[in-house]
């Protein structure tokens, strides 16, 4: 079945850390990918997206993510994180063979011990 | 101002209950989504609308329904509550199907 993985369910780091998120996905054909973050107690909130052009994304609050179109791959980076940026990190693909729905990931809960 | 809103933000009622959670945005966009979040916070779509019109109607039971009266709104009732049901339900809106989705905050629904 089409789905969209995270690898990690639980990550536990360090402030000044630096963070990897992977995400990958089974869909053929075009896609868009996102990450989104939830922090606690909130809404879903978007961190960044991939449509098209550099594979290389820039977001908010300092994160990337790569998209790896041969390893249908979407990870996200932060290269040093936050106390702050302790939440649930989602990532999310819509794909045209899904009917465009939006697929999410199982989650990654990452908690940064300040 | 809140870009997507619903309420309640909390609801605890019984089983065998009918609610209503509604949805409204003021983005402008066409579509809208009712996500499922259970307890290990895993979201799954259940419904999407695009201009009032049903696209997506995931594997859903029926006793759930949702109503769009215009593009700004999408309500979700639902029959018969049961233990299961207990979760948090998010609306969501986007200007198209592959746009980036706004989030609303989410309704707590607790089944008791």
């Amino acid at each position: 079945a089409q789905s969209v993985s995270q690898h990690n369910h639980h990550v536990i780091l360090s402030e000044a850390a630096s963070l990897e998120l992977g995400c990958n996905y089974s869909y053929g054909g075009t896609v868009n990918l996102f990450w989104y973050v939830q922090y606690p107690g909130q809404h879903l909130q978007l961190l960044l997206k991939y449509f098209s052009g550099d594979p290389l994304v820039k977001g908010i609050k300092g994160f990337e993510a790569e998209f790896i179109k041969s390893k249908f791959s979407f990870n996200l980076r932060k290269p040093s994180v936050q106390w702050s940026d302790t939440a649930e990190y989602f990532c999310a693909v819509n794909a045209r063979t899904a009917g465009n729905k939006l697929t999410f990931g199982g989650g990654t809960r990452v908690l940064v011990k300040p | 101002d809140t870009a997507v809103s619903q309420t309640p933000k909390y609801l605890v009622t019984q089983m065998g209950n009918d609610k209503s959670i509604k949805c409204e945005q003021n983005l402008g966009h066409d579509t809208m989504y009712w996500y499922k979040q259970d307890s290990k916070k895993f979201l799954k779509i259940m419904f999407s609308y695009n201009n009032k019109e049903l696209i997506i109607n995931e594997t859903v039971p029926n006793r759930f329904s949702p109503k769009s009266p215009d593009k700004a709104h999408l309500n979700l009732h639902i029959n018969s509550l049961e233990l299961g049901d207990s979760a948090v339900y998010f609306c969501a809106s986007s200007q198209a199907e592959s746009q980036p989705q706004h989030f609303g905050d989410g309704t707590r629904l607790s089944i008791l």
